[in-house]
């Protein structure tokens, strides 16, 4: 069952526009993360926000965290062609154990030159 | 180092055939995956091991397979292949498990 649930699915903007992507979650979570997906690639792991965090930075990349609303964004600023791809968004979930991270159905992001 | 390798890239089975798909990893991680991921479904968990000999089921396992004798492999046996398991196949690993995935290139399966 997904856990993490992205909005929008499809997200289509212009070369040097920021891109936001949410991710909405349903139980409490030790931490969330963020994933890019290349057309017929692998996952490859962007940012991990922990539950007590609420905004982490990485290059041009922002994720924020909303324990209280269990929501999650992904901002990408001045988005480039090559950031074309599909996002997800995984969680860990308080009192998972050894359970797998549970990913959602991902965002495709369309950056188009 | 490779990380996380694949074989093989694509493959095409008639129904009721087996077959396995491999895995494999040279990072030393004690924690491997299996995803499948079909269109408009995301990654849905298969089976997972968090160390050699220790195996266990995720959401959909029916249908597959799984061992793991040594930390660096990981594969994934389809027992008697279904046109339902046509997917592409995701192998990941992490040290420790909830920390960042690392993930194969996919293997693409049709089966007929």
């Amino acid at each position: 069952s997904q856990q993490g649930e992205e909005d929008p699915q499809a997200l289509s903007i212009q070369e040097g526009e920021n891109a936001t992507m949410n991710c909405s979650y349903k139980t409490s979570i030790n931490n969330l993360q963020w994933y890019r997906q290349n057309s017929g690639r692998g996952l490859v792991h962007l940012i991990l926000i922990r539950s007590n965090e609420r905004e982490k930075h990485s290059g041009r990349l922002r994720v924020t965290l909303d324990t209280s609303k269990k929501s999650s964004s992904l901002l990408i600023t001045a988005s480039r062609a090559a950031d074309t791809a599909s996002y997800f968004c995984a969680t860990d979930a308080l009192y998972s154990g050894n359970t797998p991270l549970v990913f959602g159905k991902g965002t495709r992001l369309s950056v188009i030159a | 180092n490779a990380g996380v390798t694949q074989t093989p890239k694509f493959q095409v089975l008639k129904t009721g055939q087996s077959m396995t798909l491999q895995c494999a990893q040279d990072m030393n991680h004690e924690y491997m995956s299996w995803y499948r991921q079909d269109p408009g479904m995301g990654l849905r968990l298969i089976h997972y091991s968090v160390g050699a000999g220790i195996t266990d089921q995720g959401e959909v396992p029916n249908g597959y397979n799984v061992s793991r004798s040594t930390t660096e492999d990981f594969p994934l046996r389809l027992l008697s292949a279904a046109p339902s398991q046509t997917s592409v196949y995701f192998c990941a690993s992490s040290y420790p498990s909830k920390n960042e995935q690392f993930f194969g290139p996919g293997t693409r399966l049709t089966v007929l």
